[in-house]
């Protein structure tokens, strides 16, 4: 059972656009979210969190938006550059009582030149 | 530069033959975490250790252990490794739960 789901395996872009990156959760004890940026070869790397006080956040190119009552996230990369392409881990945690992320299996953004 | 180190980045064993990955860290974290990942899947937490403290996820099966020697050390031991036990090995670190978490490059284990 899925509590964190990535619908979309695969999403490519034009250099310049906006990348929409979304992220589904099932358990609502999910008060923490974060993003993940992978390349081949490499482990994960952070990339930006959001809290359930929040709706959104920002850090430069890359923005988080949580919608709490549909139990929806979703990253833009705005603009979008080749150096983006990498598969976009979603994770989620409790952060009361709840140690463990929980991870979508990811999507893979390619951004063409 | 602080960071999370895994060796051996590639790992072929035979099957049943026991197999130790490693990974260490210069983060001072008090948490460190073992990750197994197959190929298009989510990263599957197998267990972590809080400092000294050992949790093992209800679903990871017994063949897995762990050892945390010291802070900087944490060991994944694998005792019989079977053909799907083949996968991206993950370490990660944290701070404190439920902060972000920094990954390792991963070790490849391949199972003949």
């Amino acid at each position: 059972d899925q509590q964190v789901k990535q619908n979309s395996p695969s999403l490519s872009v034009q250099e310049g656009r906006i990348s929409i990156l979304n992220c589904d959760y099932t358990n609502s004890m999910f008060d923490y979210f974060l993003w993940y940026k992978k390349y081949p070869a490499e482990g994960p790397t952070f990339l930006i969190s959001i809290s359930s006080i929040k709706d959104k956040n920002e850090d430069g190119r890359f923005t988080v938006f949580l919608n709490k009552s549909a139990k929806h996230l979703s990253l833009h990369i705005v603009p979008s550059q080749p150096g983006d392409s990498a598969v976009y881990f979603c994770a989620a945690s409790g952060r009361s009582g709840s140690e463990k992320l929980v991870f979508g299996k990811g999507t893979k953004l390619t951004v063409n030149p | 530069d602080a960071m999370v180190i895994q060796n051996p980045r590639y790992q072929v064993t035979q099957f049943g033959k026991p197999v130790t990955l490693s990974c260490s860290q210069t983060l001072n974290h008090n948490v460190m975490y073992w990750y197994q990942q197959k190929s298009s899947q989510a990263p599957k937490l197998l267990f972590h250790y809080y400092d000294k403290d050992f949790n093992n996820e209800a679903d990871t099966p017994d063949n897995f252990q762990s050892r945390r020697p010291n802070t900087s050390f944490c060991f994944l031991d694998i005792r019989s490794p079977g053909l799907g036990d083949a996968a991206m090995y993950l370490c990660a670190t944290s701070r404190d739960f439920n902060y972000e978490q920094y990954f390792g490059p991963g070790t490849r284990l391949t199972v003949t």
